[in-house]
């Protein structure tokens, strides 16, 4: 079935530090693809998306750019700040269903 | 602010007992979900629902059931506890089709089964 894989955290970085966090899917036709974030006690928010092959999708700073031909959304984000430290899961949605299939989540800390 | 509501944010149960997870969302939301969340594993699909009084299994649907007799409400049930149900329990919401893809995620239930 359609699956996305992300990398394997934990990941610290030091303030101001360049930021990929690698996601890859499997799927038929063309899914929905989304980064989502998770802050310390809170419940999951959106954070992007991208509905179709390059698309761009941009928040707070993160971009992630949906790449059929490599089948990845990997998320970028040019200098963090210790208020980005969260756990980040890529997620995607089947073109023909309604259901969202998540990533194992990758928590990132930024140390000050 | 739109709302997904769970009814409790611990719960701490004993092996066989029947567990009830209440999840209220505000939005008018057709399409509701349980993931259960673990370490390492990320969110895994437990049941969803499209409509009042429909159902479909996630990815592991074993040992639970649901119920959404109303639009607004959705329900986990743990048929007979077990230890390894011990999780955080994640309710979400979303409207259908194509622009409507976002989900609305309760703050979760951090079960304990003993």
């Amino acid at each position: 079935g359609d699956s996305v894989t992300q990398m394997e955290g934990p990941v610290t970085l030091s303030e101001e530090a360049f930021l990929t966090i690698n996601c890859t899917y499997t799927a038929t036709g063309y899914p929905s693809l989304f980064w989502y974030v998770q802050y310390p006690g809170e419940g999951l928010q959106l954070l992007l998306k991208a509905t179709k092959a390059d698309d761009k999708g941009s928040n707070k700073g993160f971009e992630a750019t949906y790449r059929k031909e490599t089948t990845s959304f990997h998320l970028e984000k040019g200098s963090v700040q210790v208020s980005d430290s969260a756990v980040y899961f890529c997620a995607l949605r089947p073109y023909n269903n309604n259901d969202m299939r998540f990533g194992a989540g990758t928590r990132l800390t930024v140390k000050p | 602010d739109v709302k997904v509501t769970q009814s409790s944010r611990y719960l701490v149960k004993r092996t066989g007992e029947k567990v009830f997870l209440e999840c209220v969302q505000d939005m008018d939301h057709e399409n509701m979900f349980w993931y259960r969340q673990d370490p390492g594993l990320g969110l895994r699909l437990i049941y969803f629902s499209y409509d009042v009084k429909m159902k479909e299994k996630g990815d592991i649907p074993e040992g639970y059931s649901v119920s959404r007799e109303k639009k607004e409400r959705f329900s986990l049930i743990l048929e007979s506890a077990s230890t390894n149900q011990t999780s955080m329990y994640l309710c979400a919401s979303s409207s259908p089709g194509q622009g409507n893809e976002k989900l609305f995620f309760g703050s979760g239930t951090q079960l304990s089964v003993l």
